[in-house]
């Protein structure tokens, strides 16, 4: 079975300093993997997600992420933090199961901003 | 562009009672995935629908059923309810295998009192 570790739990950072979330996964083939952001009450939104090719990911929001198989990790990163990007991060890896992939999330990782 | 629709987006139901949430995927997207987010935690897979067949089972309680309409639409049912219950219900919806990346709902929030 497929798991995800986020090993921070809370991050903290200047606006306008850089940012990298750490994932680490557990997977037994090639992973699908994806960075989800959620602002408090509200649903889940995706910031990019790697399947298959070039290792270094763009995302929405100036947000890149890098698929080190070696590491079996898959860290997010923005080289400069908006206020605005205040929010829970969750890192998910997709698995095959019958016609669709069921996602595992991380714990998420909850990244303050200050000003 | 079209989202995923869930309803309602709040709903209170006291303790034994039954609540149906509902989760209209996007248009030609043929798999709905059924989550459960409680206070501070991550979402956790419940159950999931390929062509109108479940495809998977997660950690989802006996007193809860779903099921996938001929119009792609799911219904979560959740019977006797408990106190334990109240979260974020979150539907996503996806092409066959999902390689396109989900796309969630914005949630019912499910509060028993």
């Amino acid at each position: 079975a497929q798991s995800v570790t986020q090993p921070d739990i809370h991050i903290t950072v200047s606006e306008g300093a850089s940012l990298e979330l750490r994932c680490n996964y557990s997977y037994g083939a090639t992973p699908y993997l994806f960075w989800y952001v959620q602002s408090p009450g509200q649903g889940l939104q995706l910031l990019l997600k790697y399947f298959s090719g070039d290792t270094l990911v763009q995302g929405i929001k100036g947000f890149e992420a890098e698929f080190k198989r070696s590491q079996s990790s898959f860290n997010l990163r923005k080289p400069s933090v908006h206020w605005s990007d205040a929010a829970e991060y969750f890192c998910a890896v997709g698995a095959p199961t019958g016609g669709g992939n069921k996602l595992t999330f991380g714990t998420g990782t909850q990244l303050k901003v200050e000003l | 562009a079209a989202g995923v629709i869930q309803s309602p987006r709040h709903l209170i139901k006291e303790k034994r009672e039954t609540a149906t949430l509902k989760c209209y995927p996007i248009p030609r997207h043929d798999t709905v995935y059924w989550y459960q987010q409680g206070p501070g935690q991550d979402p956790q897979f419940l159950i999931s629908f390929y062509e109108k067949m479940q495809s998977d089972k997660g950690s989802i309680p006996d007193r809860f059923s779903a099921q996938q309409f001929s119009d792609y639409h799911s219904e979560l049912n959740m019977s006797s309810l408990e106190l334990g219950d109240s979260a974020l219900y979150f539907c996503a919806s996806s092409t066959g295998t999902g390689s396109y990346g989900y796309t969630f709902g914005s949630g019912t929030r499910l509060t028993v009192v």
